[in-house]
């Protein structure tokens, strides 16, 4: 089955700075990457995600990047602010009914004053 | 739009009772649920993926007879811990996946449940 690999595990960034987080997955069949963001004891709510077909979607500070070839793919937040911070995942999937998604083990990022 | 709601938000149970947890998909048809556990700082687990109409297939590890799964509509799932033990407190999240459409292949997550069992 897929396995997904999320790093880093923690990630403090000065307010403004941008943050990186990089994800590999292992089934070269996966082609629906969504980004979760997780605030402490709430449900994830989707950032942001990515098809296979595409290397690259904006949506205003967030961008996600995928690389097939080597089968990892990035989420990029620019001009992060404090209420950025939360848990971040990363996950991988196939599309179609049968689909279900493999989580990364998560990020936590933090923003600081 | 695509809102999930889950029931309860809490629950506190004595050992060897069973709990129920529903899932709604509120303003769509999802043709599909997900149940996942959270243990505290760690990822999402798939437990087990819920069909409208069929049998929920189970990840590997999880048991089928302590987790029973029901998926009586296209917008309602229920999730029943039977004979509930310590081990079992976690935090629970379903998930809804939509019926083709506009909402593509997202699954849109409910509150989760927050299971505590003494």
């Amino acid at each position: 089955g897929e396995n997904v690999e999320q790093h880093p595990s923690t990630l403090s960034v000065q307010e403004g700075d941008s943050a990186v987080i990089k994800c590999t997955y292992s089934d070269s069949a996966s082609n629906y990457f969504p980004w979760y963001k997780q605030e402490l004891g709430k449900r994830p709510q989707l950032i942001i995600d990515i098809r296979s077909n595409v290397g690259e979607k904006k949506d205003q500070r967030i961008a996600v990047t995928l690389n097939k070839t080597a089968k990892h793919f990035s989420l990029h937040i620019t001009e992060t602010q404090p209420e950025d911070s939360a848990v971040y995942f990363c996950a991988a999937s196939l599309t179609g009914t049968a689909s279900k998604l493999t989580f990364g083990t998560g990020t936590r990022l933090q923003v600081t004053l | 739009g695509a809102v999930v709601s889950q029931h309860p938000s809490w629950v506190i149970c004595k050992s060897g009772t069973s709990v129920k947890i529903e899932c709604r998909s509120l303003d769509f048809q999802a043709t599909t649920m997900f149940w996942y556990r959270q243990f505290p700082k760690q990822s999402l687990m798939l437990m087990a993926t819920s069909n409208e109409g069929s049998k929920a297939t189970y990840e590997q590890g999880v048991e089928k007879d302590k987790f029973l799964i029901n998926h009586a509509s296209l917008t309602l799932s229920t999730l029943t811990v039977t004979s509930a033990h310590p081990e079992d407190s976690s935090f629970y999240i379903c998930s809804a996946r939509a019926a083709g459409g506009g909402l593509g292949e997202t699954q849109y997550f409910g509150p989760g449940t927050r299971l505590l069992v003494l």
